[in-house]
């Protein structure tokens, strides 16, 4: 199984600072056919299911705001958001979809400082 | 617009079996594959299968083989999870969610206590 390992395990952020999030898979998850990391983001709020904002490793889903932005590095990944607001106050999950059992990371919870 | 709609909480003796439903709408049921995922208090997310709604054929983790059951419904547009050999262990919200998991329903919790 592909293990997906995110650090750190929690974050404290100012209001309109940037927070980072960062994952890791022990192998590649990049299709070579295509050219893309088999890699998302989530986001889940207390008693909420998660919510997608990036597949592809960083392209963002419908509706959410351009705050998020998705970056890759070999099995390097990179959550940010780039103006913290506070309906941003949550825990983030990556998650690999190359290979089944598709995992997920420990998840960050982000909070504000 | 897309809505998983899932059956409601349980509360299961251990060695019993719960059977979770997650009923689609606002799209062609048929059309996209539908996943189940598990989240344990204070635990990380954990992908247990999915089911292609069209021609039925499930994938299942290694994790839970052999005590997992997924199915669907096209009458009913209507996909099934069932978990059997419950144990205290298998105390989660269980979710369902469509092929990208960009739709997910709202979670069914499940509670195996004695």
């Amino acid at each position: 199984d592909i293990v997906m390992t995110q650090s750190p395990d929690s974050l404290a952020v100012s209001l309109g600072e940037r927070a980072t999030i960062n994952c890791k898979s022990s192998q590649s998850i990049l299709y070579s056919s295509n050219n893309k990391n088999y890699l998302s983001w989530y986001q889940q709020k207390p008693g909420q299911p998660p919510k997608l904002l990036i597949y592809w490793a960083s392209t963002r889903d419908s509706g959410v705001p351009d705050r998020f932005s998705g970056s890759e590095s070999g099995t390097d990944f990179t959550l940010t958001i780039s103006s913290l607001q506070a309906e941003d106050v949550a825990v983030y999950y990556c998650q690999q979809y190359y290979s089944t059992p598709y995992t997920f990371g420990q998840g960050t919870k982000l909070e504000i400082k | 617009q897309v809505q998983l709609v899932q059956s409601g909480a349980e509360v299961k003796k251990p060695g019993a079996s719960v059977k979770v439903s997650c009923k689609a709408s606002g799209y062609t049921f048929t059309a996209f594959v539908i996943h189940w995922v598990r989240q344990a208090p204070g635990q990380r997310l954990e992908w247990m299968g999915w089911i292609n709604a069209g021609n039925g054929i499930p994938k299942y983790s290694q994790e839970f083989q052999g005590r997992v059951t997924i199915t669907r419904d096209t009458s009913a547009n209507t996909a099934y999870m069932e978990l059997s050999s419950l144990r205290s262990e298998d105390t989660a919200v269980y979710y369902c969610a469509r092929e990208a998991m960009e739709y997910w329903g709202r979670g069914t919790l499940v509670t195996v206590s004695s």
